[in-house]
């Protein structure tokens, strides 16, 4: 079947605009999740939802960024006025397990 | 809070054996998976160890002792494609059937021929 998908592939942005980042997971997944990675770096946290309870926002930098999920399934990740420290490749990953997460392709950032 | 350690380079020879140890302290702790990520890839399931003990498939294992709070990848007869990053990735139980994964910074394997 189909894998997580996530649009688009890469945006480049000017500084202090707005981004929107899609995910859509695997059909029947119930956990979502974003994280952030720069070039070389490890893999940063953003936010987990899982079913309908009450995302863990825990990861998220600051408050220019926010996610939802509707209707248990796809997910839009929002950077509000995006600095150039927002660069990296965001990568959703989908789960219906504690452990076994499927990534999707990212999104690579550019915030000029 | 959360954290693991993980070497951040290893090297080695096609051919031969390697290990990637991963130390970590977490509270609710629910299991240790091993995840691959080639340069410019995404990252891909490789195993989860859930008991103590060792998971093998092919030609890599796992292993987790819970009470020294430690786990392994091994990689046997190492191929020029397995050089990549490897992160170790901690399950914890957050509650409410909710499960936090935290990851290693991973460790970027060469091999070397």
């Amino acid at each position: 079947g189909a894998g997580v998908s996530q649009s688009p592939s890469n945006k480049v942005t000017e500084k202090g605009k707005d981004v929107e980042l899609r995910c859509d997971p695997i059909s029947g997944h119930t956990a979502l999740y974003w994280y952030r990675q720069s070039l070389g770096q490890g893999l940063e946290f953003l936010i987990y939802f899982q079913g309908n309870s009450a995302p863990d926002k825990s990861g998220l930098p600051s408050d220019r960024f926010s996610a939802e999920r509707t209707g248990g399934s796809v997910s839009t990740l929002t950077i509000q006025r995006t600095q150039q420290e927002d660069s990296a490749v965001y990568l959703c990953a989908s789960s219906h397990t504690s452990y076994e997460q499927y990534f999707g392709p990212g999104t690579r950032l550019t915030v000029t | 809070g959360q954290s693991l350690e993980q070497p951040s380079e290893v090297t080695a020879v096609e051919g031969a054996i390697v290990q990637i140890n991963c130390t970590y302290q977490t509270s609710g702790f629910y299991g240790l998976s091993w995840y691959q990520q080639h340069d410019g890839g995404a990252p891909t399931f490789l195993s989860y160890n859930g008991l103590d003990g060792l998971e093998e498939t092919g030609r890599f294992s796992s292993f987790l002792s819970r009470s020294d709070s430690y786990g392994y990848l091994l990689l046997q007869e190492l191929q020029m494609k397995d050089s990549a990053s490897y992160f170790c990735v901690v399950s914890s139980y957050s509650g409410a059937g909710s499960y936090q994964l935290t990851f290693g910074k991973g460790t970027k394997l060469s091999v070397i021929p």
